[in-house]
Formats: structure tokens, C-alpha cells, sequence
């Protein structure tokens, strides 16, 4: 079954708004991770954050974690019609030591 | 850019013919994975290894098989393909253990069985 979900499933933005999207996920985990992929690709690692951790910053990326309520977003600021791509968290339990668990993504279009 | 390769990128082949997908690494990880993706879905781990004669299977029942004869290659192998296998195949790779592991992606197969 899916540990992670993403929301929204789809999100359409312009040029210089900011993208975010969500992630819940459902057992106690180590750390999460959020990739990209660009279509028909695989996938990129963007950052991850450890189960410790609230916020972490890369660049223009922002990620929150809570592991309170099992859920984490990540905040794409002034997107560019690059960022067009999917969004997927991932995340990495105790049980299942170096095996990453996907959501379903989020994709992201941005227009110019 | 990952130095991870998959061959091939495209593959259409009818059913009942045997098909290996090739995935290597230059980078010296120990653990590779194979996970598949639906279009619009997320991705199901089918095969890992954490090192060489290491082979499990993942949280998705698969009908491929694996094998791990050299760190650098884990070729992903069907005897019999069928419609039903018609997927995107991705390669993954890592090499640092304990609780800051990500993985480095091939560019994936896309497998279509007629």
C-alpha cells in the first residue's frame, strides 16, 4: 500500500508564483525525501529531511516536516517553467533500512 | 548528473519472448534497486541488492528476476513477457547506509509487450 500521498495530484502555476505541495504519510519513518522527474525520466533527488528535523532550505526549496500529524511539504518559491515536472516524497522507515517507500506525485506545470 | 545507465530506453516486443533490462553504475554503490511505474503512479519496489550474490525481493510481487554478479550491473530479466508487464522500469542506486540514504536514477526502460 501507498506510505506516501501526495496532494495536490496536479497543480498548474505562472512563471515567478510559488508551487507547494503536500505529503502525508501513515507509519513512523527515519527521514523524507522529495525527488523530481522530468517526463519520461527518473528521478532527481532534490533534499531530504531527517525525522529530527522541522524545516530544511535548498536554494529555492523549502521543506517542512511534522511528524506529529505524519506530513511534510515542499515550498517551491518564484517556480520557472523549468520546475514543470512531477513532485514525489519518499520516505525511509527503521524497518526497511536503504528501500524508499513513493507517493503517487504531484505534477507541476508551469507556464511562462 | 547520476552515473547510472539503462538500456535500452525504449522496448516493444511481443508476448512470450525473454527480455533482460540492463542497469549499470560507475559510481561504486553497494545497493542498486529496481522499481516500476505506472504512468501517473508511484513506484513500486520490485527487486534491491545490497551487494554482490545479494538479491531480495521488494514490496511488489514481480515475475522478473535479478541477479548481482558484479557491483557495477544488476540486469532485471523476464522469461516470459506479457501485456500485463507493459510498464516503466527505473534503476536505482546508493551507497551511504543509516538514515541519509538517496538514491541516484537511471533514466528508466519503458517496456511495452504487445
Amino acid at each position: 500500500s501507498q506510505q506516501g500521498e501526495e496532494d495536490p495530484q496536479a497543480l498548474s502555476i505562472q512563471e515567478g508564483e510559488n508551487a507547494t505541495m503536500n505529503c502525508s504519510y501513515k507509519t513512523s519513518i527515519n527521514n523524507l525525501q522529495w525527488y523530481r522527474q522530468n517526463s519520461g525520466r527518473g528521478l532527481v533527488h532534490l533534499i531530504l529531511i531527517r525525522s529530527n528535523e522541522r524545516e530544511k532550505h535548498s536554494g529555492r526549496l523549502r521543506v517542512t516536516l511534522d511528524t506529529s500529524k505524519k506530513s511534510s511539504s515542499l515550498l517551491i518559491t518564484a517556480s520557472r517553467a523549468a520546475d514543470t515536472a512531477s513532485y514525489f516524497c519518499a520516505t525511509s522507515r527503521g524497518d526497511s533500512w536503504g528501500k524508499l517507500q513513493f507517493g503517487a506525485g504531484t505534477q507541476v506545470v508551469v507556464t511562462p | 548528473e547520476a552515473d547510472i545507465y539503462q538500456t535500452p530506453r525504449y522496448l516493444v516486443i511481443g508476448t512470450g519472448k525473454k527480455i533482460t533490462l540492463e542497469c549499470s553504475q560507475t559510481m561504486g554503490h553497494d545497493k542498486m534497486y529496481w522499481y516500476q511505474q505506472d504512468p501517473g503512479m508511484e513506484l513500486h519496489l520490485i527487486h534491491y541488492s545490497y551487494g554482490v550474490n545479494s538479491t531480495e525481493k521488494g514490496d511488489l510481487s514481480s515475475e522478473s528476476t535479478v541477479s548481482r554478479i558484479r557491483t557495477e550491473h544488476f540486469p532485471l530479466t523476464l522469461e516470459s513477457a506479457r501485456p500485463s508487464h507493459t510498464s516503466q522500469y527505473l534503476c536505482a542506486s546508493s551507497n551511504r547506509g543509516g538514515q541519509g540514504e538517496k538514491l541516484f536514477f537511471g533514466s528508466g526502460t519503458q517496456l511495452s509487450v504487445l
